[in-house]
């Protein structure tokens, strides 16, 4: 069954330092989603991406982040001056319409 | 926005009772309605979801309700066993062409106590 990977698993980074997540969804999934959940939180909508745009940003997603699709696999995640609130795991998601699948995830440390 | 409630935050039940979480939205567009569970450090996986134009959906165990007037759907968990133990999360998605927005509620912690 396909899945939507993630990677990396882990990653460390020092405050004020570019960080990029990286997803591959599934490939004939249309929508793309990023989502973020602070440890024992709930899980965060960030941003949907569909052709080739951004469809929806909360308002969490601000001029920090941004997202890329550079190719037909990869969809990525920057964040370009990482704060110590950003430490989360970070989950990507794809679907058609409708049913997202998540990837496992990316748990970003700022130190 | 769209504001999403979930209640309770936690639940203990005996294995083999049955287990009720609620959730209520605000925003009358929303018309997909995903429940996921989520075990420590993995990622939420679904479980169910029901969409506006079905009132009930059922799943060997597992049920959903939903109540568009009161705006309310509750997941329903009958003959919970111990593997049901994990975090519940229930979700609220507007499916209208390239806008898609999906608001998570809080969470319930499910404890099946064997």
């Amino acid at each position: 069954e396909p899945e939507v990977t993630q990677t990396p698993s882990h990653q460390v980074t020092q405050m004020g330092q570019e960080v990029i997540l990286r997803c591959v969804p599934i490939s004939n999934h249309l929508y793309f989603y990023w989502y973020r959940q602070i440890l024992g939180q709930k899980v965060e909508f960030l941003v949907s991406f569909y052709n080739n745009e951004i469809s929806e940003k909360s308002e969490i997603f601000d001029d920090q982040f941004s997202v890329e699709r550079p190719d037909g696999s990869n969809f990525t995640l920057k964040i370009r001056s990482t704060k110590l609130e950003d430490s989360a795991m970070y989950f990507c998601a794809s679907s058609t319409l409708e049913t997202q699948y998540f990837g496992p995830g990316t748990r970003l440390l700022v130190l | 926005g769209e504001n999403v409630e979930q209640h309770p935050s936690t639940l203990s039940v005996q294995e083999g009772d049955s287990a009720v979480i609620k959730c209520t939205y605000s925003d009358s567009a929303s018309n997909y309605f995903p429940w996921y569970k989520q075990e420590l450090g993995k990622r939420p996986q679904l479980i169910i979801d029901i969409r506006s134009n079905v009132g009930e959906k059922k799943d060997q165990r597992i049920a959903v309700t939903l109540n568009k007037t009161a705006k309310h759907f509750s997941l329903h968990i009958t003959e919970t066993q111990p593997e049901d133990s994990a975090v519940y999360f229930c979700a609220v998605k507007i499916n209208s062409g390239g806008y898609q927005k999906v608001t998570f509620g809080t969470g319930t912690k499910l404890q099946v106590i064997p």
